[in-house]
């Protein structure tokens, strides 16, 4: 089977820009989750999808936010970009009946904001 | 909130050396515990979990953790690094359906 995948690896935007972040789940994998990793704060949960409903959301402000479609992949959208939200993001997808921690991730995105 | 101490940011060793990194989690009750690991270059991936039963649990490449409730601790050790163990090593714990990371352990292994 096919890994997740992450589109696009690398992302140069400047403040106050938007961006869309995207992430195809293993093939069967109903859950999606995104992360973002940052050397001083390490990973830190954004948000979860299921069945496109979000089911878990991280301490994030509103400018972060997701959505998922019926073949379970999932978009990750940042509006107003701040130089602080430079980092890795991370996607993650786990089979139903997984544990929470069974999580396979992909290779990220690294979004570096200027 | 639960949350998950790492003691180490950054560990050196030598090859052959025995290895402990840290792991402490902030409250009790049932826990399921994780350790990841992300190589240079690589994917983050799961290095073994503990749901229950035996505390001690092997996972990949030689590694294993030991789950102590009383100390809320959940330890990752291998008895013999090798170069090849160089990575940045995360301790995870759940909360409800979401994973808790620790800020990560950089492990060096010289050769």
């Amino acid at each position: 089977k096919a890994g997740v995948t992450q589109t696009p690896r690398y992302l140069i935007k400047t403040r106050g820009q938007q961006v869309t972040l995207s992430c195809s789940p293993i093939s069967g994998h109903r859950s999606v989750s995104w992360y973002q990793q940052t050397p001083g704060q390490g990973l830190q949960f954004l948000f979860e999808y299921f069945s496109e409903t979000q089911r878990n959301k991280g301490n994030f402000p509103g400018r972060f936010s997701g959505r998922q479609f019926s073949n379970s992949r999932s978009e990750m959208n940042v509006s107003t970009l701040e130089l602080g939200d430079s980092a890795l993001y991370l996607c993650a997808s786990r089979p139903a009946g997984g544990g929470a921690g069974e999580q396979y991730f992909g290779p990220g995105t690294r979004l570096t904001v200027t | 909130a639960q949350s998950v101490s790492q003691h180490n940011h950054h560990v050196i060793l030598s090859e052959a050396a025995s290895l402990e990194l840290g792991c402490n989690y902030s409250y009790g009750g049932t826990v399921n515990l994780f350790w990841y690991v992300q190589y240079p270059g690589q994917h983050l991936q799961l290095l073994l979990k503990y749901f229950s039963g035996d505390p001690l649990v092997k996972g990949i490449k030689g590694f294993e953790a030991e789950f102590i409730k009383s100390k809320f601790s959940f330890n990752l050790r291998k008895p013999s690094v090798q170069w090849s163990d160089t990575a940045e090593y995360f301790c995870a714990v759940n909360e409800w359906d979401k994973i808790i990371f620790g800020k990560g352990t950089r492990l060096h292994i010289l050769p």
